[in-house]
C-alpha cells in the first residue's frame, strides 16, 4: 500500500550528527516531493525542508541553515535528512511527509511517515 | 516567513457541541493555501482540509474549513468522541516554504 516508512529511533550526543531515512512505497517516488517536519515534546509542528523526488532540488528552513541536508536515492525510493551539530533542543519526533499533488512540492501533506524519535543527550 | 497564530490554545467542549478554531496569518496566504490537520496522541497528523475549504478524502462532512486572506477557520459541527485531539493549521503558499500554527487542543469539558 501507499506508505512512508521511517528509520528507527536514534540517541546522539551533543555535537554529533544524525541521518534519518524515509522509504516510500506504493507510488511513483519521483513524481512527488518529500518534506521533513519535526515535533519537540509537547510542542507543535516545525517544518524543516523539502526535496523534489524527481530532480533532487531541495530547500530548507532558514532556521536550519548550515545544519540540514536533504537528499534522496531514487533507486531505493528513499529520502534522507541529515542534521549536524545536534543540540538538546533538537530532541524531537521527526516526520517525513508527502504532498498530495504530483510534481507540486509545496502543497498539503496527505501521507506521513510514522516518525523517528531523535534524543540528544550527553 | 508567514507566522500562523492559532486560537484558542485550548477549547473545552462537550460531545455534540460545535467547535470553532481560528488560524490567523501574519500576511496574506497566497491562493488561500491553508490546510488543517488533526493529531491524536502517538499518531502522525492527519490531513482534514486543504485549500482552506476542501475536505480531504474520507473526512466526515462535520469538518469544514473557511476563510481567505489572513483569517481562516476550522469548524466541527457536532463533536464526536474521536474528535477530541490537537488541530494544526498550515500554510503552503509561500515560496519560502511551509509554516504551521501553534495548535489548538480540543478537550472534553
Amino acid at each position: 500500500q501507499v506508505q512512508l516508512v521511517q528509520s528507527g529511533a536514534e540517541v546522539k550526543k551533543p555535537g554529533a550528527s544524525v541521518k534519518l531515512s524515509c522509504k516510500a512505497s506504493g507510488y511513483t517516488f519521483t513524481s512527488y516531493g518529500i518534506h521533513w517536519v519535526r515535533q519537540a515534546p509537547g510542542q507543535s509542528l516545525e517544518w524543516m525542508g523539502w526535496i523534489n523526488g524527481g530532480n533532487g532540488n531541495s530547500k530548507h528552513s532558514q532556521k536550519f541553515q548550515g545544519r540540514v541536508t536533504i537528499t534522496r536515492d531514487t533507486s531505493a525510493n528513499t529520502a534522507y535528512m541529515h542534521l549536524s551539530n545536534l543540540r538538546s533542543e533538537d530532541t524531537a519526533l521527526y516526520y517525513c511527509a508527502r504532498p498530495m499533488k504530483m510534481i507540486i512540492v509545496l502543497y498539503a501533506f496527505d501521507l506521513w511517515g510514522q516518525g523517528t524519535l531523535v534524543t540528544v543527550s550527553s | 516567513e508567514v507566522v500562523l497564530t492559532q486560537s484558542p490554545g485550548t477549547l473545552s467542549l462537550s460531545p455534540g457541541e460545535r467547535a470553532t478554531l481560528s488560524c490567523r496569518a501574519s500576511q496574506t496566504v497566497s491562493s488561500n493555501y491553508v490546510a488543517w490537520y488533526q493529531q491524536t496522541p502517538g499518531q502522525a497528523p492527519r490531513l482534514l482540509i486543504y485549500g482552506a475549504s476542501s475536505r480531504a478524502t474520507g473526512i466526515p462532512d462535520r469538518f469544514s474549513g473557511s476563510g481567505s486572506g489572513t483569517d481562516f477557520t476550522l469548524t466541527i459541527s457536532r463533536l464526536e468522541p474521536e474528535d477530541f485531539a490537537i488541530y494544526h493549521c498550515q500554510q503552503y503558499g509561500s515560496p519560502q516554504g511551509v509554516t504551521f500554527g501553534g495548535g489548538t487542543k480540543v478537550e472534553i469539558k
